[in-house]
């Protein structure tokens, strides 16, 4: 079965600090990850894919992939109270259209 | 443009009832998602329809029933409801590009 694991926190950084947030998956064949925001009573929403080893920036958002350790992970630089939201990991498999979601971490930035 | 919509928002059912949740989406997606959403398991994928006319089971798919009415319309049916499918309820579509997934607002359903 294909697994995405996620430690399930909570998680919790002072306003300004980096957030880490890691997931790793069982899944060799696992192609294509991505990481999803979740305000509580609210929907996912993206925050961004990978899917070359390395790292990918957007803005404050940081996507790091190592396929040979199997671990994905996001860094969130200069946490905001804003940030604070469970953030679910997702992977897919080669052309799949299903995506393996993570049970997510809960993180709380602390003003 | 409206997105992905569900309907109802909210529903309580009791044991053994039936309903249809309703979804909508008006991106011109072929690819449509039905997740179930449970305290501390993530979001698991109970059907899929990869494009208008195929339906295809995902990790939870027992006790529910799809139906991909045309390319825009996917429904989840309950026919005998269960306590165990108290839970929150998210459609989803995909574009061409497989990258983003747009989720709709959630239905959260309790079945006494």
């Amino acid at each position: 079965q294909k697994e995405v694991e996620q430690n399930s926190g909570p998680l919790s950084v002072p306003e300004g600090a980096i957030a880490s947030l890691n997931c790793t998956y069982s899944d060799r064949g696992s192609q294509s990850f991505f990481w999803y925001r979740q305000y509580s009573g609210k929907s996912p929403e993206l925050i961004m894919f990978i899917y070359s080893n390395g790292d990918k920036e957007d803005g404050r958002f940081t996507a790091q992939l190592n396929k040979a350790s199997q671990y994905v992970s996001l860094l969130i630089r200069d946490s905001q109270p804003s940030d604070s939201a469970t953030y679910l990991c997702a992977a897919r498999s080669g052309s799949a259209r299903q995506l393996t979601f993570g049970s997510g971490t809960q993180l709380t930035v602390l003003p | 443009n409206a997105g992905v919509t569900q309907t109802p928002k909210f529903q309580v059912l009791k044991t053994g009832q039936s309903m249809t949740l309703q979804c909508a989406q008006d991106m011109n997606h072929n690819s449509m998602y039905w997740y179930r959403q449970d305290p501390g398991m993530g979001l698991r994928l109970i059907y899929y329809s990869a494009s208008e006319g195929t339906t295809d089971k995902g990790e939870v798919p027992n006790g529910y029933n799809v139906s991909r009415l045309n390319k825009r319309e996917f429904s989840l049916r309950l026919e005998s409801a269960a306590p165990s499918q108290t839970s929150v309820y998210f459609c989803a579509s995909i574009g061409p590009g497989l990258n983003e997934q747009f989720f709709g607002p959630g239905t959260r359903l309790t079945v006494l």
